[in-house]
């Protein structure tokens, strides 16, 4: 069974660019989250998407992020404009959802990891 | 006051040792409790859900005290392998079935 796929693996942008993160979780998955995971730190969840719907964006820096999963699949994360503080990795995560799943394993890609100059 | 705090290490352990890691937590909301597994420059892989009974999965063994707000892991006969950061993860009741992760304790089992 296919993991969840992100790409890029890796950017190096300058602050005040703009960068575009994507992600395609496992088949079936209808739970999406993004992930922000600092150097030394755990991940710190941005965003949650069930199906196409947002269920949580409450630690989403909103003046300057943007994520979106259209057709709830694919999703992509933004940053514009970036700064120096948003170099990390952006890890996308999926899982099942409903009834009848005991407990909420996450499973994540491989991440992004960014760099601001 | 974090969420989830772990004591970050690094907990460095000659192979076959014993080590444990504590975790605490503060929302005494939460229902849920997990270890994940990260390793270096990898991203994070559940390794054992946590139960007030306490469970084991061959060499580890996990231990939740709802009372103390407190979750532990113990990792017997250390192998090489064993190397990673260990996070320690909370998650509420509810639909949102969020998880909220620790910083993490480094472990490096040495030869």
């Amino acid at each position: 069974e296919a993991g969840v796929a992100q790409s890029p693996r890796y950017k190096i942008i300058e602050k005040r660019q703009s960068v575009a993160f994507w992600c395609n979780p496992i088949s079936g998955h209808a739970t999406l989250y993004w992930y922000q995971q600092i150097l030394g730190q755990g991940p710190k969840l941005l965003i949650q998407f069930q199906n196409n719907g947002v269920v949580d964006d409450s630690q989403l820096p909103k003046d300057r992020f943007s994520a979106e999963r259209l057709k709830g699949v694919d999703s992509t994360l933004k940053i514009q404009p970036a700064k120096l503080e948003d170099s990390a990795v952006y890890l996308c995560a999926s899982s099942l959802w409903g009834a009848g799943v005991p407990y909420n394993e996450q499973f994540f890609g491989p991440g992004t990891r960014l760099t601001v100059l | 006051r974090k969420e989830v705090e772990q004591d970050p290490g690094p907990f460095n352990v000659p192979e076959g040792a014993t080590v444990a890691f504590n975790c605490t937590y503060s929302n005494s909301a939460s229902q849920s409790f997990f270890w994940y597994r990260q390793d270096c420059r990898k991203e994070p892989k559940l390794l054992m859900s946590v139960y007030s009974s306490g469970n084991e999965d061959g060499r580890f063994t996990a231990q939740l005290n709802r009372a103390s707000q407190y979750i532990s892991l113990l990792i017997r006969d250390s192998k090489l392998s064993d190397s990673a950061t260990y996070l320690c993860v909370v998650s509420r009741s509810g639909s949102a079935r969020q998880l909220t992760f620790g910083s993490g304790t480094q472990l490096t089992v040495l030869p």
